[in-house]
């Protein structure tokens, strides 16, 4: 069975900083791209980052290009997303995406 | 990017109906396009990839059509557990965008 497990959320005040780890399991980890999708209190769903199975290759939003970074570790088979400069705006439900499989998500909350 | 447009963005029907969904993109994705659905509290859950393929352990009555730009998702026969939020995205290049959504209801 495939399980995604987030953590690292919280409550942080704007222009800090958070990481966001995924631990997964039940699947070859170091095969699959990986994703970071977000969803903002009662509001849609937005792809935030991606990540190549091997890790050389990413992409970002547009909304957090130059803020954020994605990364994994395929011996440990943990996905990342290191969040700095944080916005009001970054306040959502993170989750951590594989093949179409979803993990519970993790908040971030960001205010003064 | 991309512009994913869904309709409608409530769709009001009863057990037992049939609901189709719409999701245009805003150029040719081929059939790069899923479909998740999502109810409240819970994370989102993959239907339908590769535009008409059903992801594992979804049942027949959600079905996937559609390539290019137009695409639908058809519920037959629908459950009370079906009552939910509908999400297309594709995934043809990058950056990945998700239609605003379609609210399922009663």
């Amino acid at each position: 069975e495939v399980r995604l497990v987030e953590s690292g959320g919280g409550l942080v005040q704007p222009a800090e900083s958070l990481r966001l780890s995924c631990s997964a399991s039940g699947f070859t980890f170091s095969s699959d791209a990986m994703s970071w999708i977000r969803q903002a209190p009662g509001k849609g769903l937005e792809f935030v980052s991606m990540i190549s199975s091997s890790g050389d290759i990413a992409y970002y939003s547009d909304s957090v290009k130059g803020r954020f970074i994605i990364s994994r570790d395929n011996s440990e088979n943990t996905l990342y997303l290191e969040m700095t400069s944080l916005r009001v705006e970054d306040t959502a439900v993170y989750y951590c995406v594989s093949s179409g499989n979803w993990g519970q998500g993790t908040l971030v909350s960001v205010s003064s | 990017e991309i512009v994913m447009t869904q309709s409608p963005a409530t769709l009001s029907v009863s057990p037992g109906e049939r609901a189709t969904l719409s999701c245009r993109a805003s150029q040719s994705i081929d059939n790069n396009l899923a479909w998740t659905q999502q109810k409240p509290g819970q994370p989102p859950r993959l239907l339908i990839y590769g535009a008409s393929t059903r992801a594992t352990g979804i049942p027949a009555r959600f079905s996937g059509s559609g390539s290019g730009t137009e695409f639908t998702l058809t519920i037959s026969g629908l459950q009370s557990e079906d009552f939910a939020v509908y999400y297309c995205h594709h995934y043809n290049n990058w950056p990945r965008t998700f239609g605003q959504g379609t609210k399922l209801e009663i």
